[in-house]
């Protein structure tokens, strides 16, 4: 059974860092892409960020660019999200997802929230 | 970037009758290269067609993909309790840098 658990979402002040790992299980981690999806308060889902099976390829939207980073331990079974520099508009629910093939997510964690608020 | 419009925003229908949803594209989806996901509040957001036309596992024959180019539909052939959630469209023509829809509401009439 394929499994995703997200952790590290939390209260954070603008400016600050905040990490999120997601911990995935029942399938080949290092064979799949990965990616990080977001859901704003009352908003839609937006793409963050994606990285390759190898940890080689990392992708992100503009809108983290230059902010964020995706990595991934395969020894560990693990992805992370390090978000930097924090804004406000950065609040949402954090959903880590794997590809299936191409580009769609077959499965995804349950989500982990982060709050931007002073 | 594939912006992906949505319509309507809301759907208000009761249990039993058909839904349509659509979905339409700012460009050509090359390959048909569209997903779409429910998505409940609280809940992880669930597939439940890609390649615009194919039922992700498990998911009820009563849920349909079709479309292709700029146009795409998802239909819900006779609409269950269970059915009540918003949905997504999402192209993957351009990934990894993929888009979302902005989401259409379907809820009890």
């Amino acid at each position: 059974e394929v499994k995703l658990l997200e952790s590290g979402g939390n209260l954070i002040q603008p400016g600050g860092s905040l990490r999120l790992s997601c911990a995935a299980s029942g399938f080949t981690f290092s064979g799949s892409v990965m990616r990080w999806v977001r859901q704003a308060p009352g908003k839609g889902l937006e793409w963050v960020s994606a990285i390759s099976g190898s940890g080689a390829d990392t992708y992100y939207a503009d809108s983290v660019k230059g902010r964020f980073t995706i990595s991934r331990d395969n020894s560990k079974n693990t992805l992370s999200l390090q978000m930097n520099s924090l804004r406000v508009d950065d609040t949402a629910i954090y959903y880590c997802a794997k590809d299936a093939w191409r580009g769609f997510a077959d499965f995804w964690g349950q989500g982990t929230l982060v709050t931007v608020s002073s | 970037e594939i912006v992906l419009t949505q319509s309507p925003a809301t759907l208000s229908l009761s249990p039993g009758e058909r839904a349509t949803l659509s979905c339409r594209a700012s460009q050509s989806v090359s390959s048909g290269y569209l997903a779409w996901y429910q998505h409940k509040p609280g809940r992880s957001p669930r597939l439940l067609v890609y390649g615009a036309s194919s039922r992700a596992t498990g998911v009820p024959d009563r849920f349909s993909g079709s479309g292709s180019g700029t146009d795409f539909t998802l239909t819900i052939s006779r609409l269950e309790p269970d059915d009540f959630a918003v949905y997504y469209c999402q192209q993957y023509a351009t990934s990894p840098f993929i888009t979302f829809g902005q989401g259409t509401r379907l809820e009890i009439k």
